[in-house]
């Protein structure tokens, strides 16, 4: 069975500054999705950022980017020029390319202080 | 283009009674998928449905929960007999198809049993 653990149960960060979130994922798959949802105060899921296994490139969305490290099964966050609008839990969840189910990480509560 | 729609927002039942819980998926979407999170938790996946068919229901307790997705009308998610272990907020995802990889949140109900 597959397992995401997001080892920092709480982070903070300053504002402006960068913080980077870490996710490590168990799967004996070759083809899958990974993504980093954010879950702000009004508890509502947000997709970030989504990395398909089969491709190398990092993937970016503005100030948000992944260091996906397939080998190792790591696929960590990086938040840049942090905003206090980013403060919330983030989860990293995994989904198998032809599979129904996300499985989801425990989260990690990002703090911004100002 | 509406989002998942969820309601009720907050829902308090006493221990014993029931509780309905309803989704209506993004517009065009077939695919619905409840996740209940405990506080301080990640989401646990619970059912994955289709119209009219259970896909997988392994994530469902085997009593007193059901769920269903009618060919008219919303996905409910059925609780009988609420136990205080059942306080919680219930997320339902939708997708477009399954192999998307990408699921839509709504902003959950949350559920107290008092």
């Amino acid at each position: 069975a597959q397992t995401v653990t997001q080892s920092q149960p709480e982070m903070s960060v300053q504002e402006a500054e960068t913080v980077t979130l870490s996710c490590t994922y168990d799967t004996s798959e070759s083809d899958y999705y990974l993504f980093w949802y954010k879950q702000p105060p009004s508890r509502q899921m947000i997709l970030v950022i989504r990395q398909e296994a089969y491709k190398q490139q990092n993937a970016t969305e503005n100030r948000f980017s992944v260091n996906f490290q397939k080998a190792a099964k790591s696929f960590s966050l990086k938040i840049s020029d942090s905003q206090l609008g980013d403060a919330a839990m983030y989860f990293c969840a995994y989904r198998h390319l032809y599979g129904q189910n996300f499985v989801f990480g425990p989260g990690t509560r990002l703090s911004v202080l100002p | 283009n509406a989002g998942v729609m969820q309601n009720p927002r907050h829902l308090v039942r006493r221990r014993g009674q029931e509780a309905r819980l309803r989704c209506s998926p993004m517009k065009g979407h077939s695919h619905v998928y409840w996740y209940r999170q405990l506080p301080e938790e990640g989401l646990k996946f619970m059912v994955y449905l289709q119209k009219e068919n259970i896909i997988d229901e392994s994530g469902m307790p085997k009593e007193r929960f059901s769920a269903e997705f009618p060919k008219e009308g919303p996905s409910i998610l059925r609780i009988q007999q609420v136990v205080r272990g059942d306080s919680a907020a219930y997320f339902c995802a939708s997708s477009f198809r399954e192999n998307t990889g990408e699921l839509f949140f709504g902003e959950g109900s949350r559920l107290t049993v008092l």
